[in-house]
């Protein structure tokens, strides 16, 4: 149980052009999704916390406009890249929270290797 | 505010050696602990956490870490490295709730034959 996929897997794509990336928690249900970003040979820096029917929240640096977050049900959140830069290249993870323990188990899926040309 | 600190960007060990990573973390309220390993181009798996309970915890593939409150480090070990463990480690830190994980910079793995 506890499985977060992502779609898609990878993505090539044109400057200027706007990319989805899905994030679904596939056998629970999850209030709170989390948006990483990693950077090649770097961590992971949390972008944002996706609340269920409320406005995502952005860390500080994270252009909202740019990286659009919808989490519109509870086992579906979307990030929208925005048109797309070179600079934008990354690999994006997700995470879901799976409510029920003390410290909320956090669920990650695969991630999404984007690539801006 | 929480925040991690893993020594050592790079470790390398010899194959049968013994394998330590290190993680300190900073926390204003108890912590969870996670130690998670990430392979070339694949997301995160997790090796171990610490909740509650016993503080010498262990994992999958043979790895185990120790929660010490007074040392506030949470380091990660295995008694004898197998070419397989080569791998980035991040250490992460998180409050109860809702709230994110926040990892460390990782440590790079790597295992001489």
């Amino acid at each position: 149980g506890a499985v977060v996929s992502q779609h898609p897997s990878r993505v090539i794509c044109k400057s200027g052009t706007s990319v989805k990336i899905e994030c679904r928690s596939l056998d629970f249900q999850a209030t709170t999704m989390f948006w990483y970003r990693q950077f090649p040979k770097q961590s992971l820096m949390l972008m944002a916390t996706s609340n269920e029917g409320s406005k995502a929240t952005y860390e500080q640096g994270v252009e909202k406009d740019k990286f659009l977050i919808n989490h519109a049900s509870l086992t579906l959140s979307t990030l929208t890249v925005t048109s797309a830069h070179p600079e934008d290249s990354s690999f994006y993870i997700c995470s879901a929270h799976r409510a029920g323990t003390s410290y909320n188990e956090q669920f990650f899926g695969p991630g999404t290797r984007l690539t801006v040309l | 505010a929480q925040s991690v600190t893993q020594l050592g960007s790079h470790v390398s060990v010899s194959e049968g050696a013994l394998v330590l990573l290190r993680c300190n973390y900073s926390s204003s309220v108890p912590p969870y602990l996670f130690w998670y390993v990430q392979y070339p181009n694949q997301g995160l798996q997790l090796l171990l956490k610490y909740t509650t309970g016993a503080t010498l915890v262990k994992g999958i593939n043979g790895f185990e870490a120790e929660f010490k409150k007074s040392e506030t480090s949470f380091h990660l070990t295995k008694p004898s490295a197998h070419m397989s463990d080569a791998a980035e480690y991040f250490c992460a830190v998180k409050k109860a709730g809702n709230t994110p994980l926040v990892f460390g910079k990782g440590t790079r793995l790597s295992v001489i034959a």
